[in-house]
């Protein structure tokens, strides 16, 4: 079975860091693009951002570039996203996903992150 | 990176025919084949039920279909059920190993 676990969300202060994870099984890990997500509270789906199975594409929302970073090694199946500077706007739940460059097949459950002072 | 445009929401009757556009630009939508839809019932994580713009994952039941003209995909919905209830999100690649999401459409089976 495909799966995909999220972890290291949690509630952090304005300006500090937070690094989620996305351990994956049921696939072979390193054939596929994956990507990260968020929703807010109420809100609506907002891609985050994105790396091919080599790492050599690499891809960031506006919102994030220059603060998140994503990284992935395929030894440990796993996914990352070390997110810097965090903002309260930064507060939402965080799905890791599997996919291609341009969709996503298969979705976590989400780590949620909560920026508050 | 400025959100693809959905309707807020959209309404049918069982076994009626719905139709949710999605509309972008040319830097996005326009320009690539690459328009993606998903399904979100609430408290659930998003699920594919469209990528390519006409392509259907399998186990995604035909009366999903998709389709694009210009700066504008859309997907429909042939006979309702009240399980299609939900929320609908498009999403164009948008150039440069980045992804673009609409707004998000609530869909309500009348």
């Amino acid at each position: 079975e495909v799966q995909l676990v999220e972890s290291g969300g949690g509630l952090v202060q304005p300006g500090r860091s937070l690094r989620l994870s996305c351990a994956a099984s049921g696939f072979t890990f390193d054939d596929y693009t994956m990507h990260w997500v968020r929703q807010a509270p109420g809100k609506g789906l907002e891609w985050v951002s994105g790396i091919s199975w080599n790492s050599v594409s690499i891809g960031y929302a506006d919102s994030v570039k220059g603060r998140f970073t994503i990284s992935r090694d395929n030894a440990k199946n796993s996914l990352y996203l070390q997110m810097n500077s965090l903002r309260d706007e930064d507060t939402a739940l965080y799905y890791c996903a599997k996919g291609e460059y341009s969709y996503m097949d298969v979705w976590g459950q989400g780590t949620t992150v909560t920026v508050s002072s | 990176q400025s959100a693809l445009t959905q309707p807020a929401s959209v309404s049918g009757s069982p076994g009626q025919s719905i139709t949710i556009s999605c509309t972008g630009t040319s830097s996005d939508v326009g320009s690539y084949s690459l328009v993606s839809w998903y399904l979100q019932h609430p408290g659930k994580a998003p699920k594919l039920m469209i990528y390519e713009v006409t392509k259907r994952p399998s186990g995604v039941s035909i009366r999903f279909s998709g389709s694009k003209s210009g700066n504008t995909a859309s997907l429909t919905i042939s006979g309702l059920q009240a399980e299609d209830e939900a929320d609908y999100y498009c999403s164009s690649y948008a150039g440069t190993s980045t992804l673009v999401f609409g707004g998000g459409t609530k869909l309500t089976v009348l």
